[in-house]
């Protein structure tokens, strides 16, 4: 069984510009959520997705938006990066939604100066 | 939203110690799940329990949801054991993501 995996581990960004991040889900989930967390805090949930579909939602702005692909892999997409974008971005995948177990990728860590 | 609070935020304890963390939330809730994050950041499950207890290994956990709490326990600490420990719930709809607190930061000592 495979695992949620992520990528890239690392990025480094300037201030205005895009970035895309990527999450392959676990073997046979089909629910991608994702989550930013700020050094010395828990993370926080951004979006989910299930069957293609943004379906929930936390408090950022539209300028975060992402993907679902057909395969249940996922996309995070941060647009006009800001300082405080800087933070490590976990995704976590599940069969099903919100009240099923999360199981989580190893991370990004998006720097952004 | 559902509010969640996490005690002691540190603990600094010997090899060997028994410990016990707490979780409090402040609405019911159908998801709940305790976390250790290592170094690396990465997060590893160790219970999804919205209720009832659960053991595994040296680790065990309590959630008595009519009393909104949730409880880890680790018996005979070792070094390997130190990291950050989150709870985690999800309250309401399908669609909600997780509700973290801000974790118990846990140094066991040699």
């Amino acid at each position: 069984e495979t695992g949620v995996t992520q990528s890239p581990t690392h990025l480094i960004k300037t201030r205005g510009q895009q970035v895309t991040l990527r999450c392959s889900s676990q073997s046979g989930h089909n629910t991608v959520s994702w989550y930013q967390q700020a050094l010395g805090q828990g993370p926080q949930f951004i979006f989910q997705y299930y069957r293609e579909e943004e379906n929930g939602r936390g408090n950022f702005p539209p300028r975060f938006s992402g993907l679902q692909f057909p395969n249940y892999s996922s996309e995070l997409n941060v647009n006009a990066l800001e300082l405080d974008d800087s933070a490590l971005y976990l995704c976590a995948s599940s069969l099903g939604q919100g009240e099923r177990e999360q199981y989580f990728g190893p991370g990004t860590r998006l720097t952004v100066t | 939203g559902i509010q969640v609070e996490q005690s002691p935020p540190d603990l600094i304890l010997q090899e060997g110690a028994n410990s016990t963390l707490r979780c409090n939330f402040s609405d019911s809730v159908n998801n709940l799940q305790w976390f250790h994050q290592n170094p690396w950041g990465q997060l590893i499950n160790l219970f999804y329990i919205p209720s009832g207890t659960k053991q595994n290994g040296r680790l065990s956990a309590t959630t008595v949801a009519t009393e909104r709490y949730s409880l880890l326990y680790i018996s005979s600490s070792q070094t390997t054991d130190s990291g950050v420990y989150f709870c985690a719930v999800v309250s309401g709809g399908g669609a909600d993501g997780l509700t973290f607190g801000k974790g118990t930061h846990l140094i066991i000592q040699p």
